[in-house]
């Protein structure tokens, strides 16, 4: 199977601006998290989303939303970009019931210049 | 889901020594997760252990749970160089999906 994959892997953009990242999770896997890392405060979880309802939801703003579609596919937007939004930003998939395993993808790196 | 405490936050060690690192967390779960993430394959998934299981194997990867304690430990035998990363655990406990809380991990260090 195919692993979990993120695009674009690496993204600069300018403060103010917005941004949408998105996640293809391993075929048959229903549940989608994304989790923001950096140097300072490590890695942070945003938002879970499974048969394309957030689930759970982490403790940052309303800039940062997301969604799922049907096909499981996910995508996390940010807008009003804040220079201290650079981070890595990962996302996770697991088949959503009675597996607990999280298989991450290789993140996306977004610097906001 | 909660957060696990690592200990200590950054252990060194020689290749073959081996490397022990420790969990520790505040509620009682359904089962504790141990990750590693190294800078080349990212953040993977390395071992499970049940709530009711007190000890598991995988391959030179052991991993202890004590639930009275609320601690687990995971040892890594015979350490190899590529073995430096940071390893984190995730205790889980069922609250409806998923919202794992990542501690600030351990970085071992394996130096050949």
């Amino acid at each position: 199977k195919a692993g979990v994959t993120q695009t674009p892997r690496y993204l600069i953009k300018t403060r103010g601006q917005q941004v949408t990242l998105s996640c293809s999770p391993i075929s048959g896997h229903r549940s989608v998290s994304w989790y923001q890392q950096t140097p300072g405060q490590g890695l942070q979880f945003l938002f879970e989303y499974f048969s394309e309802t957030q689930r759970n939801k982490g403790n940052f703003p309303g800039r940062f939303s997301g969604r799922q579609f049907s096909n499981s596919r996910s995508e996390m937007n940010v807008s009003t970009l804040e220079l201290g939004d650079s981070a890595l930003y990962l996302c996770a998939s697991t088949p959503g019931t009675g597996a607990y395993e999280q298989y991450f993808g290789p993140g996306t790196r977004l610097t906001v210049t | 889901s909660q957060q696990g405490e690592e200990d200590p936050q950054a252990l060194s060690i020689q290749e073959g020594e081996n490397a022990t690192m420790n969990c520790s967390y505040k509620t009682s779960i359904n089962n504790l997760q141990w990750y590693r993430q190294n800078s080349g394959r990212g953040l993977v998934h390395l071992i499970l252990i049940r709530s009711n299981e007190r000890e598991k194997h995988s391959g030179r990867l052991r991993v202890t749970l004590d639930t009275s304690k609320k601690s687990s430990s995971l040892l890594i035998t015979a350490s190899r160089a590529a073995d430096t990363a940071s390893y984190f655990c995730a205790p889980w406990t069922n609250t409806g999906g998923f919202k794992t809380i990542f501690g600030a991990g351990t970085r071992l260090f394996v130096k050949a």
